[in-house]
């Protein structure tokens, strides 16, 4: 357990449906941060927020939508998604703009879109 | 933010010591350097980071040229759990964590 959450652990859906991802840390974070992983690719990053403010989108489709009710709670609510969606969605989480100050990383959504 | 270059993939023998390399010839004088490592079907796991000086800690040892344009991760006695992808990453003030392919370190029994 790194102190970051994220459920399902596993996610099969097809196009038309509706689901959340849902993340959560208890570490005293600021930043919260939705990365994607497809396979043998490196990691994207998403979604930036710090104290609750979203700071950056990464050019995602709008099939992706993030909320962040609190510096603890992070989700990323899923819609219509394509089948090359399909990918290891990682959560993470620091202290923003504390360059010296790691990320600790939860341990992903497993995406299948069927 | 400051690019990085690592070999695609390593190997090594386990009980014997491995040296990641990093190069970031266009690093700043503010940027640290991080180093994170991502076990098969899990997320990455912060290593360690440096900005100057070298460093230690319970899992690494990090090497940073005198010029710091170039570092070296540093695992003392590599064991079959240390098989992952190891990411080297330049980070600043206001800047993302930015992954790479990073290498693939493979350990032999």
């Amino acid at each position: 357990e790194t102190g970051v959450t994220q459920t399902p652990r596993h996610l099969v859906m097809g196009m038309t449906n509706k689901k959340s991802l849902k993340c959560e840390q208890h570490l005293g974070h600021n930043a919260m941060y939705w990365y994607k992983q497809s396979a043998k690719k490196p990691l994207e990053l998403m979604f930036v927020y710090n104290f609750k403010e979203q700071t950056e989108n990464n050019s995602v489709p709008s099939r992706f939508s993030p909320e962040c009710p609190n510096s603890s709670h992070l989700f990323l609510h899923l819609h219509t998604l394509q089948p090359e969606d399909s990918a290891l969605y990682l959560c993470a989480s620091s202290q923003a703009d504390r360059e010296n100050y790691g990320y600790t990383f939860g341990s992903g959504t497993r995406l299948t879109v069927v | 933010d400051a690019k990085t270059t690592q070999p695609n993939s390593m190997e090594s023998n386990e009980e014997e010591p491995v040296h990641l390399p990093c190069n970031h010839s266009t690093i700043s004088g503010t940027d640290y350097i991080h180093w994170y490592r991502q076990l098969p079907s899990q997320g990455p796991e912060y290593v360690i980071h440096g900005l100057t000086s070298n460093v230690n800690n319970r899992m690494a040892s990090l090497a940073i040229a005198e010029d710091r344009k170039s570092s070296t991760l540093i695992l003392h006695r590599a064991t079959l759990r240390d098989a992952a992808v190891y990411y080297c990453i330049i980070y600043n003030q206001g800047g993302k964590l930015i992954f790479g392919q990073g290498t693939e370190l493979s350990v032999k029994p």
